[in-house]
């Protein structure tokens, strides 16, 4: 079974631009969660959503946006980025949050800001 | 609120030597508890959860982890390292009823020496 997917890997963007990234989850999960990972932060929860609803949203700001499609897909959508928005952007797939909780992480996509 | 501490930002080791990263969570409610493991340039990859039952939960690639609820405390172990554990590791949990949403700690690395 395929894994996660996450495109582009890597990206870079000048302040003020907007950046799309997008997750395929393992074929059958419905819930996406997304992720971003700074040094100075670490990992930190952005959105969950499942059956194309959003169930959890962290403590971003609203240049933070998410939806999730039909097929299970994810994007999240970044606004008038700034320089802080650099970061690993990690989307990760389960098959129903709530069971087991195992969630299944993808390789990132790397954002650059400049 | 809940919050997620690794005591030690690094830990080094020798290799067979065996290693415990140590973790502490709060909070004021059940919380189900894990730990990540993170390679370079890759995503997070599930090692072990404790939802419930035996305190002692057995992972992946030979880790170990003891859920202490007096303590808060769920520490990682493994009996002898290998160089190929060499990698970033994240304890964290899920609130009760908060669907998929994690909330990590720092991370330690771990870094197996010859």
């Amino acid at each position: 079974k395929a894994g996660v997917t996450q495109t582009p890997r890597y990206l870079i963007k000048t302040r003020g631009q907007q950046v799309t990234l997008s997750c395929s989850p393992i074929s059958g999960h419905r819930s996406v969660s997304w992720y971003q990972q700074t040094p100075g932060q670490g990992l930190q929860f952005l959105f969950e959503y499942f059956s194309e609803t959003q169930r959890n949203k962290g403590n971003f700001p609203g240049r933070f946006s998410g939806r999730q499609f039909s097929n299970s897909r994810s994007e999240m959508n970044v606004s008038t980025l700034e320089l802080g928005d650099s970061a690993l952007y990690l989307c990760a797939s389960s098959f129903d949050p709530g069971e087991s909780y195992e969630q299944y992480f993808g390789p990132g996509t790397r954002l650059t800001v400049t | 609120a809940q919050s997620v501490t690794q005591l030690d930002s690094q830990v080094p080791v020798f290799e067979e030597a065996p290693v415990e990263l140590r973790c502490n969570y709060s909070s004021s409610v059940s919380v189900y508890l894990f730990w990540y493991v993170q390679y370079p340039n890759q995503g997070l990859q599930l090692l072990l959860k404790y939802l419930s039952g035996s305190t002692l939960v057995k992972g992946i690639n030979g880790f170990e982890a003891e859920f202490n609820k007096s303590q808060t405390s769920f520490h990682l172990r493994k009996p002898s390292v290998h160089i190929s554990d060499t990698a970033e590791y994240f304890c964290a949990v899920i609130h009760n009823n908060a669907g998929n949403m994690l909330t990590f700690g720092g991370g330690t690395r771990l870094m197996v020496k010859p």
